[in-house]
Order: structure tokens, then C-alpha cells, then sequence
């Protein structure tokens, strides 16, 4: 099957310091990548999808200005988040189709502590 | 929006037995479905797609799709306790909105 990269897979980091995810496809190109945010015992929580060349698509209630996410080429989308608050701590993860949208491949996720 | 249910279980089910989760679906025009999984702490994983109405089988997993009753399902044969995971169901096709439900939690027991 197709290969997402994500990295890192942990971080930690003091609370108002800024954060960076970067989500590969690293064997076909993708047009759109998702991210998610999942926290302990939840579902998957869409965050924003991700599409190349464009401004990225923010599901209802998740600040664009501190989730910023850049998708400058066909195989790599970064999220950022900004000035980290002890409630961002999560596990993020990104996916990516190499079709027409269908199935997703999923990167490893990343697990975030702010502390 | 496409829009999926399954139970949120958990489903209990000895080790050998037969697991078996189901998700229906609200859009008609789904042509498409995918299984994954999702062990806890880790990010899911594709373990099945099913395209046709009828079953699907890969080793210890089929899938089965049922376009008219706007069903489908996943049979975990000869469960192990390495199985134990959150099983996702969701469509695919144009529109997919990519947006996940709770899932099916399964827990096999030794």
C-alpha cells in the first residue's frame, strides 16, 4: 500500500513555543491531505483538509490562525501550531489518498505534550 | 455528508470465535467502502476496501456489502487478542467528507 511519512512522532514542548508536523506521501502525489486530532479514548476529530497550491479547508470550530497548515507541494503538507497551550496537547495525525479520494493512508501520528 | 453508524460496542468476543461488525450508511450513492483499524495510541490502517455488492474475503477478514440495504459489514474469523482494536468503517467516492465516527471497539478475550 502507499506510504504516509509523518513526523516527529513525539514532541514536547514549553506552553507559547510553536510547533511543526510534517506529513509526507512518500511513494504517489496527493492533492489533498487531512489532518486529525484525536485525544484520549476519542474519535477522530477532522481538523482541516489540506490542498496543494491552496488555502487549506478548516472544519467548523478549529482556529485557522493557530493550526496553520501548508501544502507547497504534491507530497508534502506541514502543520503548525502556533504558541502551544497545554489543551493542544494531542495526538495529530495526517492521511492522504493517492486517487480520487477515496482510501486513506494514514501517518504514524504525532503526539504532542505542552507542558 | 456521508454519514456512517456502528455500535460503539465494546464488542466481547472469545479468542476463535467470530467477530462481526456492522455499519450502515446513509448515502445511496456510496459506491465504495473501506475497513480500518485502529490500535490503541497508534494511527489507523486500511485492512479492507469492498467495492461490489457480496463478500470480499482477505485471509481471517471478509468484508460484506449490501448496496440495497445500505449495509456493510467486517468478519473477523478465528479472532486472536492481537485483533483487540477500534474498527472504523467508512465510504468512499466523490464527496467523501473524510470524517470518521466513533468506530466499533473489539476486545478479544484469551
Amino acid at each position: 500500500g502507499a506510504v504516509v511519512s509523518q513526523h516527529p512522532s513525539r514532541v514536547i514542548c514549553k506552553s507559547g513555543t510553536s510547533v511543526k508536523i510534517e506529513c509526507r506521501s512518500l511513494d504517489f502525489q496527493a492533492t489533498t491531505m487531512f489532518w486529525y486530532r484525536q485525544f484520549p479514548k476519542q474519535s477522530l476529530m477532522l481538523m482541516a483538509t489540506s490542498n496543494e497550491g491552496s488555502k487549506a479547508t478548516y472544519e467548523q470550530g478549529v482556529e485557522k490562525d493557530k493550526f496553520l497548515i501548508n501544502h507547497a507541494s504534491l507530497t508534502l503538507s506541514t502543520l503548525t501550531v502556533t504558541s502551544a497551550h497545554p489543551e493542544d496537547s494531542s495526538f495529530y495525525i495526517c492521511s492522504a489518498s493517492p486517487g480520487n479520494g477515496e482510501k486513506l493512508f494514514f501517518g504514524s501520528g504525532t503526539q504532542l505534550s505542552v507542558l | 455528508q456521508k454519514e456512517v453508524e456502528q455500535n460503539s460496542g465494546p464488542l466481547s468476543v472469545p479468542e476463535g470465535a467470530i467477530a462481526s461488525l456492522n455499519c450502515t450508511y446513509s448515502d445511496r450513492g456510496s459506491q465504495s467502502f473501506f475497513w480500518y483499524r485502529q490500535y490503541s495510541g497508534k494511527s489507523p490502517e486500511l485492512i479492507m476496501s469492498i467495492y461490489s455488492n457480496g463478500d470480499k474475503e482477505d485471509g481471517r477478514f471478509t468484508a460484506q456489502l449490501n448496496k440495497a440495504s445500505q449495509y456493510v459489514s467486517l468478519l473477523i474469523r478465528d479472532s486472536q487478542p492481537s485483533d483487540s482494536a477500534t474498527y472504523l468503517c467508512a465510504p468512499g467516492g466523490y464527496g467523501q467528507n473524510f470524517v470518521f465516527g466513533p468506530g466499533t471497539r473489539l476486545s478479544v478475550l484469551p
